[in-house]
């Protein structure tokens, strides 16, 4: 089974700054890899397929980079609906296993 | 509009059973893959189960494989997950979620709570 790996466990950011997440799968993914934004009490939303194509009607501050086993999830300038928990998943291979999160909280 | 409706949660007593159902709405039932992912109490999600379009392939996590049955009814656009021998760490909400053709999951169910508790 591969494993997902996202660093920081938590981001702490003021409104308006970047914030990089990171996610590192344990055997290459290729570009199956599908970034979700979830807000408490709320089922998760899928931000990014393939990678770093942005799922339908998503900002464009939200972008997604990599390949293989290392992939970059950046929000180019948080707005207050942004701080949430950020999941990553790959769908290369089944299990289609999600990552332990990364919560953008605000500082 | 995507709409998919979870029911069937509860509390149950462990080594018990319960079946889970997802009504969907909007979209052409038949032609998507659908997955149930769970998460428990503060914790985050973990992938459960898929079914393929026509019901004639089946993938499990390795925690529910043979105790837990995805299947769907095409006819009637409803996802199942029939769960036994239920435990205490199978405890979460559970959520029916519908495939995107381009990866990923596209589309949510608000969940259902299972509590696996004496």
């Amino acid at each position: 089974e591969i494993v997902m790996t996202q660093s920081p466990a938590t981001l702490s950011v003021s409104p308006g700054e970047r914030a990089t997440l990171s996610c590192r799968a344990s055997q290459s993914v290729s570009s199956n890899l599908a970034w979700y934004q979830q807000k408490p009490g709320q089922a998760p939303r899928l931000l990014i397929y393939g990678a770093s194509t942005r799922a339908t009607g998503i900002p464009a501050r939200f972008s997604g980079s990599g390949s293989g086993t290392e992939f970059t999830l950046t929000i180019s300038s948080l707005q207050s609906e942004d701080f949430a928990v950020y999941y990553c998943q790959q769908y290369n291979n089944w299990p289609q296993v999600f990552g332990q999160g990364t919560k953008v909280e605000i500082k | 509009e995507v709409q998919l409706v979870e029911s069937g949660g509860g509390l149950v007593q462990p080594g018990g059973s319960l079946r889970l159902s997802c009504a969907a709405s909007g979209f052409t039932f038949s032609s998507y893959w659908m997955h149930w992912v769970r998460q428990a109490p503060g914790k985050g999600l973990v992938w459960v189960s898929r079914i393929n379009s026509d019901g004639s392939s089946t993938s499990y996590a390795d925690s529910v494989k043979g105790r837990f049955t995805i299947s769907r009814d095409n006819a009637k656009n409803t996802l199942y997950l029939q769960m036994n021998s239920l435990r205490a760490e199978d405890t979460a909400v559970y959520y029916c979620a519908r495939d995107s053709v381009w990866g990923g999951v596209s589309n949510w169910g608000q969940g259902t709570l299972v509590t696996v508790s004496s």
